[in-house]
């Protein structure tokens, strides 16, 4: 157990349609990351964001975003979904900004979009 | 831009040692991690580089060349629970942010 949590575990949902998934990250952890993982692929970081604030930006669509509140949780949110956004959502936490090499992730979001 | 290559596949013999590759092409290079994910998990860190050399921690060692844009992970004495996806992953500073790009993964499969 990493200590970070995600919820849905799981979620099922209609194209065109809006979700969003939720991260805890471990007790003490400031910087939170978002990850897709598409089937038999590796891992596309999407952003992080630093004690609420956006910190750095990956690969993320303009229908997706994300926000980091002052309990230090984290949302993203995907909206007008298509059947290519169905995918493992992980998101990871660390202590500081990102010089910290090990990320701690979270169990997943399985998003499968119909 | 920023890219990693490493094998999609390798398979071993339980017991022996196997050598995942990774070579990458990155601008602000820091560091070199290795992650392992068994199927339906989540990555979980095994080691990080950021000097040339090797480190080992138990049966799993890590090595570095910065010089050459390289870095392998080896594992000795392969169990049947080493099999999984190891994905290599970059830790790179832009500015003044840090990003980890994660490689495509090696498909380890060890057989009895």
């Amino acid at each position: 157990d990493s200590g970070v949590t995600q919820t849905p575990k799981h979620l099922i949902t209609a194209t065109g349609q809006r979700v969003t998934l939720r991260c805890s990250p471990r007790s003490g952890d400031l910087s939170v990351y978002w990850y897709q993982q598409s089937l038999d692929q590796g891992l596309q970081f999407l952003i992080q964001y630093y004690n609420g604030e956006e910190r750095a930006k990956g690969n993320i669509l303009e229908r997706f975003s994300a926000q980091q509140f002052p309990d230090l949780h984290s949302e993203l949110n995907l909206s007008s979904l298509e059947l290519g956004d169905s995918a493992l959502y992980f998101c990871a936490s660390t202590l500081g900004q990102g010089v910290d090499n090990e990320q701690f992730f979270g169990p997943g979001t399985r998003l499968t979009v119909l | 831009g920023q890219s990693l290559e490493q094998p999609s596949e390798v398979t071993a013999v339980e017991g022996a040692i196997v050598q995942i590759n990774c070579t990458y092409q990155t601008s602000g290079f820091y560091g070199l991690s290795w992650y392992q994910q068994h199927d339906g998990g989540a990555p979980t860190f095994l080691s990080y580089n950021a000097l040339d050399g090797l480190e080992e921690t138990g049966r799993f060692s890590s090595f570095l060349s910065r010089s050459d844009s390289y870095g392998y992970l080896l594992l000795q004495e392969l169990q049947m629970k080493d099999s999984a996806s190891y994905f290599c992953a970059v830790l790179s500073r832009m500015d003044s942010s840090y990003k980890l790009i994660f490689g495509s993964g090696t498909r380890l499969l060890v057989r009895p």
